[in-house]
């Protein structure tokens, strides 16, 4: 069974840093593509971050450039969001989601972890 | 990085059909097969429920179903049921620009 599980969220001031891990089971994480998504409290899901298996290729939503870092760590089986210089409009339900990718070339983010919450206030 | 556009809200009462609307852009919906659509209740995560405009994933009700037409995407919930009730949200995997995924705003479904 394909598990995410996030960690890591809690309350951080303006400015400070919080480091997000997912840890994955049940699949191959070498060979999966991941995203970061989140989610602002009543809010619709923003697309944050997202890394190819070998850490080949990484992207990163205008929002986050330059604050945020996307990593992972195929031998623990486990992605990462380094999250510095937080703001309050980073508040938020932290996702990591699994990219599945068809021969044909249609990508979806089929699972989903149950999400970390980061808030950002003084 | 721009969002796609789906209405606020949509209701109908059980039994009814309701379709929801995803109007993107040329470089997302118009441009790519690779058309999302989530299904989240409340305090839980999104979960995938249409994929490739128009696939189900296995164990999800043949009542979803979806299409797309130029730069826009529709979902469409047949027979629906008060567990139908969320919020569900359309996205799209662009390489314009760089590789990102785009979401929309989100639909809240109300059964009535």
């Amino acid at each position: 069974e394909v598990q995410l599980v996030e960690s890591g969220g809690g309350l951080v001031q303006p400015g400070g840093s919080l480091r997000l891990s997912c840890a994955a089971s049940g699949f191959t994480f070498s060979y999966y593509e991941m995203n970061w998504v989140r989610q602002a409290p009543g809010k619709g899901l923003e697309w944050v971050s997202y890394i190819y298996p070998s850490d080949s290729s990484i992207y990163y939503a205008d929002s986050v450039q330059g604050r945020f870092t996307i990593s992972r760590d195929n031998a623990k089986n486990s992605l990462y969001l380094q999250m510095n210089s937080l703001r309050v409009e980073d508040t938020a339900m932290y996702y990591c989601a699994r990219v599945y990718r068809t021969s044909d070339g249609i990508l979806r983010l089929d699972y989903w972890g149950q999400g970390t919450l980061v808030t950002v206030s003084s | 990085q721009s969002a796609l556009t789906q209405p606020a809200s949509v209701s109908g009462s059980p039994g009814q059909s309701i379709t929801i609307s995803c109007t993107g852009a040329s470089n997302d919906v118009a441009d790519y097969n690779s058309v999302s659509w989530y299904q989240q209740h409340p305090g839980k995560a999104p979960k995938l429920i249409i994929y490739g405009v128009n696939n189900r994933p296995s164990g999800v009700s043949s009542r979803f179903s979806g299409s797309k037409s130029g730069n826009t995407a529709s979902l469409t919930i047949s027979g629906l049921q008060a567990e139908d009730e969320a919020d569900y949200y359309c996205s799209s995997y662009t390489s314009s620009n760089t590789p990102h995924w785009v979401f929309g705003g989100g639909t809240k479904l109300t059964v009535l």
